[in-house]
């Protein structure tokens, strides 16, 4: 167990719908960050989260958004989906500013399949 | 942009010999992290070795090592004596600019036994 937590695991949903991914940071640290790993792809980075304010935005669509909650959890929306969403999408956390510097936690990832 | 490029989409190694994994970066940063990660099929993403930019000194874990080349923007990890759960893909990461970690498309290495 890293300490992310990631719920649900897996998620099966039809296009045109809306899912809410959601990440419990490892006890301690304050930044969260989301990336999408599509089939034989790398990581894209989303979005990072610091102490509940947007603090950077990578590739995100304008139908994703996010937020991080006053108990430093954070989830992420997705909406109007297409086939093409279909992802494993983690969430990571780090120590204050520390992502590229220490690295990151990752959670085991939440696998959307859209049908 | 900051990129970070892994050039060998797939390699095979057999059990208990070595093998290196190709990584380079381009960056603009005078200081800055750069990092190998595991993922196993079980997806989970392992953190396996970290190098700061401004050590000379390569970093070592146990098995495994990296050859740090800073003016050629190359990062290879070396893994010794590879094992049957050594098999998973690899990252190669930079710290981006925005505090984020950029990665590359990732190698998919496969130990025989």
């Amino acid at each position: 167990d890293s300490g992310v937590t990631q719920t649900p695991k897996h998620l099966i949903t039809a296009t045109g719908q809306r899912v809410t991914l959601r990440c419990s940071p490892r006890s301690g640290d304050l930044s969260v960050y989301w990336y999408q790993q599509s089939l034989d792809q790398g990581l894209q980075f989303l979005i990072q989260y610091y102490n509940g304010e947007e603090r950077a935005k990578g590739n995100i669509l304008e139908r994703f958004s996010a937020q991080q909650f006053p108990d430093l959890h954070s989830e992420l929306n997705l909406s109007s989906l297409e086939l093409g969403d279909s992802a494993l999408y983690f969430c990571a956390s780090s120590v204050e500013g520390g992502g590229r510097t220490y690295g990151y936690t990752f959670g085991s990832g939440t696998r959307l399949t859209v049908v | 942009a900051q990129t970070v490029t892994q050039s060998q989409p797939e390699m095979s190694v057999q059990e208990a010999e070595t093998v290196t994994l190709s990584c380079t970066y381009d960056t603009s940063e005078n200081n800055y992290y750069l990092f190998w990660y595991k993922q196993p099929p079980s997806r989970q993403m392992i953190l396996v070795i970290r190098q700061e930019a401004y050590k000379q000194q390569n970093a070592t874990e146990n098995r495994f090592s990296v050859n740090f080349q800073k003016a050629a923007k190359s990062f290879s990890l070396k893994i010794s004596d590879s094992q049957l759960g050594d098999t998973a893909m690899y990252f190669c990461a930079s710290g981006g600019s925005q505090g984020n970690l950029i990665f590359g498309k990732g190698t998919k290495l496969s130990v025989k036994p």
